[in-house]
């Protein structure tokens, strides 16, 4: 099942801070962060694992809430480089590997 | 360089004719995937692979079809029978280390455009 992103857009002034979700229904083994400009490949930015821990990556960070299967994905003090979208995508408990992506977040920081 | 490679970038084909897109990857990944992405819909499974000669379809696989004779190798096929097909593909690849937290990359895509 796909997880929920939200916001599905948000839009920035360069400098301000924001918050994108990712909820499943499933019980969750690993969340995995991607940034896509338009027309190019998505890039991978990091994987939380289950266990509630916290990542970065520049100033870019995550965390993973096992209780309530939600992972939160926060950008601070955003530059322009980080407009684009983000998916995340999810691997599920059980023995197979298959990441499900989100419908995506268009994050847009403006000058 | 490492990396996977999609070719052609930009595809044009009639309605009613096959297409094949090409994936190679020379990062000696065992497991390989096709996506396809919409506007709005993000990115929905169509086949995948986790070892030569071996393939499994995805989520939405109806229309298309899928080889894996190399293990660099990952070529879609998108039939006459697949109604919608205008979209943007991309191709992935996963190192297979036996445990769920293995990351998959993405090849640059394909933009297949059905006239």
């Amino acid at each position: 099942q796909q997880p929920v992103q939200s916001p599905q857009a948000v839009i920035l002034r360069e400098g301000e801070d924001a918050v994108i979700n990712c909820s499943s229904s499933k019980a969750l083994y690993s969340v995995h962060w991607y940034r896509q400009k338009h027309g190019e490949a998505p890039v991978f930015l990091m994987i939380l694992l289950k266990g509630g821990e916290q990542k970065g990556h520049d100033k870019i960070s995550a965390s993973f809430n096992e209780k309530k299967q939600q992972s939160s994905l926060y950008l601070t003090a955003s530059q322009l480089s980080y407009s684009g979208t983000y998916f995340c995508g999810t691997v599920s408990g059980g023995s197979n590997y298959k990441l499900t992506f989100g419908k995506g977040t268009l994050l847009t920081v403006n000058p | 360089d490492g990396g996977i490679t999609q070719s052609p970038k930009y595809l044009f084909r009639k309605e009613g004719q096959n297409v094949t897109l090409s994936c190679e990857q020379n990062l000696n990944h065992d497991a390989m995937y096709w996506y396809r992405q919409d506007p709005g819909q993000g990115l929905r499974l169509i086949y995948y692979s986790q070892i030569v000669n071996d393939f499994q379809k995805g989520d939405i696989a109806e229309g298309y079809s899928v080889s894996r004779e190399k293990k660099e190798s990952f070529p879609l096929t998108v039939t006459s029978a697949q109604k919608n097909p205008t979209a943007f593909y991309l191709c992935a690849s996963r190192e297979t280390t036996g445990g769920k937290t293995d990351t998959q990359y993405f090849g640059p895509g394909t933009r297949l455009t059905v006239l």
